[in-house]
């Protein structure tokens, strides 16, 4: 089974800070995404990649950028956190059609 | 892009009876449409998913429906268990460039 490693299941950062979030994925995927997840809201895109210093923006980029320097580590940073990016965020990888999204277990960032 | 509306947001049913989550979707390139369950704490799983070449699917006591004429499909659960409990998300995706759009979700409780 594909497995989806995000690094922190827990943060608390302080308005300002920059935040780095982790994602590393174990099989050869080229796809990788960062949603966000807020009550009545659903799951939101971020930014995608499709391959190694690929991007690309999703529905709500202001705020966040990526980076992918390997294929299977995908990074979501938070350039200077504000306190509405508190939310549930969670990576996934697509292996193709045949698999749909994989999800990692979420990290819930709390900005204060 | 792509509009998801999922319906309805909760949905409390007894142990036993059957539960039925609707969605629509805008956009008629869309030709792959997967369900998944979110437990708490946890990040989405893939439950059943289904090709607009395809009306319905059947995996044990779920099945998922789909009407490309009227652009919407569901997911119905039969039997319901406790340990069905959990928010359910629809997603739909045109299939270019693989980004899938997520209804808002819908928190099933099954009580025993």
């Amino acid at each position: 089974d594909v497995k989806v490693t995000q690094s922190s299941r827990y943060l608390v950062k302080r308005t300002g800070e920059k935040v780095f979030l982790e994602c590393v994925q174990d099989m050869d995927h080229e796809n990788m995404f960062w949603y966000r997840q807020d009550p009545g809201l659903g799951l939101r895109l971020i930014y995608f990649s499709y391959d190694v210093k690929m991007k690309e923006k999703g529905d709500i980029p202001e705020g966040y950028s990526v980076s992918r320097e390997k294929k299977e580590r995908f990074s979501l940073i938070l350039e200077s956190a504000s306190t509405n990016q508190t939310s549930m965020y969670l990576c996934a990888t697509d292996g193709g059609l045949n698999y749909g999204y994989t999800f990692g277990s979420g990290t819930r960032l709390t900005v204060v | 892009g792509e509009n998801v509306e999922q319906h309805p947001s909760t949905l409390s049913v007894q142990e036993g009876d059957s539960a039925v989550i609707k969605c629509t979707y805008s956009d008629s390139a869309s030709n792959y449409f997967p369900w998944y369950k979110q437990e708490l704490g946890k990040g989405p799983q893939l439950i059943i998913d289904i090709r607009s070449n395809v009306g319905e699917k059947k995996d044990q006591r779920i099945a998922v429906t789909l009407n490309k004429t009227a652009k919407h499909f569901s997911l119905h659960i039969t039997e319901t268990q406790p340990e069905d409990s959990a928010v359910y998300f629809c997603a739909a995706t045109p299939g270019t460039g693989n980004q899938f759009y997520f209804g808002t979700g819908t928190s099933l409780t099954v009580i025993p």
